[in-house]
């Protein structure tokens, strides 16, 4: 079964400082996506990602964050000068094309604590 | 207005029985998708079971279906049989065909919980 790879899996930063969340999509898969999820709450929409470039973003997705597709393999989510409120679980997500019946796969998380 | 409605954030079944998760939607797209993801307590997100609004019928996937009732706007998930592994969060979600990418809108969960 193929799969979406996060890392890290879990980072403690201190207030101010810069993060890089990295993912490796499934390599056939076209359209990659970033959520969140605050502890104990629903997950959100951050990103999409389609071509290298994004196709949509939600109101979170501010001028703290950006991503970017280095090399033809990995994505990744930088947050800048992180906030309290940025503790949550980020979610990478990747599928093959649009078709509405095509499973959105997601890696495991990467836990982001800032202290 | 919430696309997704989750009214349960909690239930408890007994081991073996069958138990029902509620979930409603509101979209105004004619065509859409319906998933239910599982989470359990390691956090990640574990893909059951999509519906598709013009499916004729409901979806099954093993232990796992999903009551579809479009004019209700309704996309209840029954596991059959519950398992001691089966307790987790299980989310709805909705991709419409008129978001640009596809995204994925999520409701706020279910905490499941299985009773020996």
């Amino acid at each position: 079964e193929p799969e979406v790879t996060q890392t890290p899996s879990h980072q403690v930063t201190q207030m101010g400082q810069e993060v890089i969340l990295r993912c490796v999509p499934i390599s056939n898969h076209l359209y990659f996506y970033w959520y969140r999820q605050i502890l104990g709450q629903k997950v959100e929409f951050l990103v999409s990602f389609y071509n290298n470039e994004i196709s949509e973003k939600s109101e979170i997705f501010d001028d703290q964050f950006s991503v970017e597709r280095p090399d033809g393999s990995n994505f990744t989510l930088k947050i800048r000068s992180t906030k309290l409120e940025d503790s949550a679980m980020y979610f990478c997500a990747s599928i093959e094309d649009r078709a509405l019946y095509n499973t959105i796969y997601f890696g495991e998380g990467s836990w982001l604590t800032v202290v | 207005a919430q696309k997704i409605t989750q009214t349960q954030p909690g239930m408890f079944v007994q081991e073996k029985e069958a138990v029902t998760l509620d979930c409603t939607y509101d979209t105004s797209d004619p065509s859409y998708g319906l998933f239910w993801y599982k989470q359990p307590s390691s956090g990640e997100m574990i893909f059951l079971i999509y519906q598709g609004s013009y499916d004729q019928q409901n979806a099954t996937e093993g232990r796992y279906s999903l009551n579809f009732q479009k004019a209700r706007k309704s996309a209840n998930l029954v596991i059959s049989a519950s398992q001691l592994g089966d307790s987790a969060m299980y989310f709805c979600a909705m991709r419409e065909s008129g978001a640009g990418s596809y995204q994925l809108t999520f409701g706020k969960g279910t905490k499941l919980s299985v009773i020996p």
